[in-house]
């Protein structure tokens, strides 16, 4: 079964405010990253989290991750229409070798 | 100075036909892999080569077979194509921890 799950399917909002999107997990993970994806394109690489990490920071966007709750959200703040694109989690595994395990994606919309 | 490139971007073709995807990395990184998402994006790994050696092999139909000349490409040889093999299918390279895409090669099947 799939290892991620993202939380919302997908997100309006308007452009200045921030976006939170949210990932679960189901196994022990040696790190957490993000990628966005924008419309006929491929996975950019946006942030990694390693397991040891609680938040990271990469420009407006912030990250944390509860390994407890086997959870991680990713924040953008004030967001421009540029940032409108589907954001996926994937979870590279304790066990996994070197494989990452995506989540299903939020497709995040800005609206100017 | 592309670091991850797919050929072709666009293939559509036949059912019971053969094609090819390429893919090539300058990036000098030694594991390469092969993804496929389907129409609702859901990315599934297929094959994982590292420096030439396959390392992850899914559970995919023997249909489709990778082949790493060198440990900067590694092509997708697909035989007999099936309707439900539409979708785009994307290599990447891996550095420490983060993989890096290509742009993503679009299959029809007809």
């Amino acid at each position: 079964s799939q290892q991620g799950e993202e939380d919302p399917q997908a997100l309006s909002i308007q452009e200045g405010e921030n976006a939170t999107m949210n990932c679960s997990y189901k196994t022990s993970i040696n790190n957490l990253q993000w990628y966005r994806q924008n419309s006929g394109r491929g996975l950019v690489h946006l942030i990694l989290i390693r397991s040891n990490e609680r938040e990271k920071h990469s420009g407006r966007l912030r990250v944390t991750l509860d390994t407890s709750k086997k959870s991680s959200s990713l924040l953008i703040t004030a967001s421009r229409a540029a940032d409108t694109a589907s954001y996926f989690c994937a979870t590279d595994g304790e066990t996994s070798g070197s494989r990452l395990t995506f989540g299903e994606g939020t497709q995040l919309t800005v609206n100017p | 100075d592309t670091a991850v490139s797919q050929t072709p971007k666009y293939l559509v073709t036949q059912m019971g036909n053969d094609k090819s995807i390429k893919c090539e990395q300058n990036l000098g990184h030694d594991t390469m892999y092969w993804y496929k998402q389907d129409s609702k994006k859901f990315l599934k790994i297929m094959f994982s080569y590292n420096n030439k050696e396959l390392i992850i092999n899914e559970t995919v139909p023997n249909r489709f077979s990778p082949k790493s000349p060198d440990k900067a490409h590694l092509n997708l040889h697909i035989n007999s194509l099936e309707l439900g093999d539409s979708a785009v299918y994307f290599c990447a390279s891996r550095s420490v921890g983060a993989q890096y895409f290509g742009p993503g090669t679009r299959l029809l099947v007809l």
